[in-house]
Parts: C-alpha cells; sequence; structure tokens
C-alpha cells in the first residue's frame, strides 16, 4: 500500500517567492495533519483536517500560511510570501481516526529552504 | 494548555547498554504514542499505549504507560547501533479531539 506521498522533497527559493507544499494522504484515511520540523522548535502541528474540513488552525504561524485540502486524496499548504525563517522540514500524516486513537503516518517531507 | 515533556532530551549510549528516555504530561491522557524518526527520515509510528499500568514489548523496546495515565517510558535493553534515532512521545490534547502534541523526542546515539 502507499503512503502519504508529499511533494516536492526538497524546496529552494528566494524570499519573497510563493511556496505550495502538496500532499496526498493515504487512501481511507480520514484525518490530515501537516506539521513543521526545525531544531530550536522541533515538531510543531500546524493545522489538521478532519473529512477535508480544518478543524484546528491554531498552530500555523501567521497569515503568510494558508492550507487546503479540497478533496479526501490532496491538501496543500502555502506560504506566500515565503521568509528565510520558514526553512525547515514540513510533514503531512495522516490517521484513521478524528480522535487521536489511531496511529499518524508521516510522509517523507519536504525540505524548505528560502534563501 | 496541555505540555507533553520528554527527558533527557539526549543520550549517548554504549552499544550494548540498556537506557529509558521518560515522557510527562501535565494532563491525564486517553492513550500515548511513541515514534521513532531516525536521521534524516521521518517519524515512524512504534506503539500505542492505552490502559493504565499497560506494559508493551517490542524486541528489545519495553513501554509503559504509568498508573495514573500522566506518564510513560520507553525502556531499551542491549542498545544496538539501529537503535539511533529520536524518540517522540505524543498524547492527544484534551481541548482539540484528534489532535496529538508530540513531545520534544530524546535523540539516541550509540557509541559501537
Amino acid at each position: 500500500d502507499a503512503g502519504v506521498i508529499q511533494s516536492p522533497r526538497h524546496e529552494v527559493t528566494e524570499m519573497g517567492q510563493e511556496v505550495t507544499l502538496r500532499c496526498k494522504p493515504i487512501s481511507g484515511h480520514n484525518s490530515l495533519f501537516w506539521y513543521r520540523q526545525t531544531m530550536m522548535r522541533g515538531l510543531e502541528l500546524l493545522i489538521y483536517f478532519n473529512n477535508n474540513v480544518p478543524i484546528d488552525d491554531s498552530g500555523m504561524p501567521e497569515d503568510r500560511f494558508s492550507a487546503k485540502m479540497p478533496n479526501a486524496s490532496f491538501s496543500t499548504l502555502k506560504i506566500q510570501p515565503s521568509e528565510p525563517r520558514d526553512s525547515a522540514v514540513y510533514f503531512c500524516a495522516s490517521s484513521s481516526d478524528r480522535v487521536g486513537n489511531q496511529p499518524q503516518h508521516f510522509g517523507d517531507g519536504t525540505r524548505l529552504s528560502i534563501l | 494548555g496541555q505540555q507533553v515533556m520528554q527527558i533527557p532530551q539526549y543520550q549517548h549510549v554504549q552499544e550494548g547498554e540498556d537506557f529509558t528516555t521518560y515522557c510527562n504530561s501535565s494532563t491525564t491522557l486517553s492513550n500515548i504514542q511513541w515514534y521513532k524518526q531516525r536521521p534524516g527520515g521521518h517519524p515512524v509510528f512504534l506503539i500505542q499505549l492505552v490502559k493504565s499500568g499497560e506494559v508493551k514489548k517490542q524486541k528489545r523496546l519495553t513501554f509503559q504507560f504509568g498508573e495514573a495515565k500522566k506518564n510513560s517510558s520507553l525502556h531499551i535493553t542491549a542498545t544496538q547501533t539501529t537503535d539511533v534515532g529520536t524518540y517522540f512521545c505524543a498524547g492527544p490534547s484534551g481541548d482539540s479531539w484528534g489532535k496529538f502534541q508530540f513531545g520534544a523526542g530524546t535523540q539516541v546515539v550509540v557509541t559501537p
């Protein structure tokens, strides 16, 4: 079975550019999570969806960040405009249970560098 | 809000030795999960504990959930180089279902 698929794997772009990260969750999973990981702040939950609906976006750092889930098999995380401090590894994860009682399956991540 | 703390943050172990990492929550958890992240990789689910006082084993790894369901531990016996990585515990936040808070992780380095 295919796991969580993220693209791109690596992204290097200049400050001010728009960045779009993509995620395809595991088929049948109804919860999707976006995380950011840095050395300083560890693994931070940015936003999560249940049945394509954003449930909690309190972790989104600021208005430059936005996330969508137009259907059960696709989600995007967009940063516009990007800044050097956004450099991090961004993970998408999916789960089969909305109440957090099932494991989260992580994608390989997108390693983002903003110059 | 809920906080999940892990200690130690860093663990340097000689191959063959045992070690334990601890996870403490400021609130009671309905369950706790453990994940392992290899260097350059992504977190991978290891196990979930649900019952008070529950103990589960995976080969050389022993996981325990405290009686009050506010703490957990991971004990590794006879550490091997394949145990290198960061071990995270995660528990559901009581203020928003479906949301897990991850601890900061314990980074394990194994010396041959």
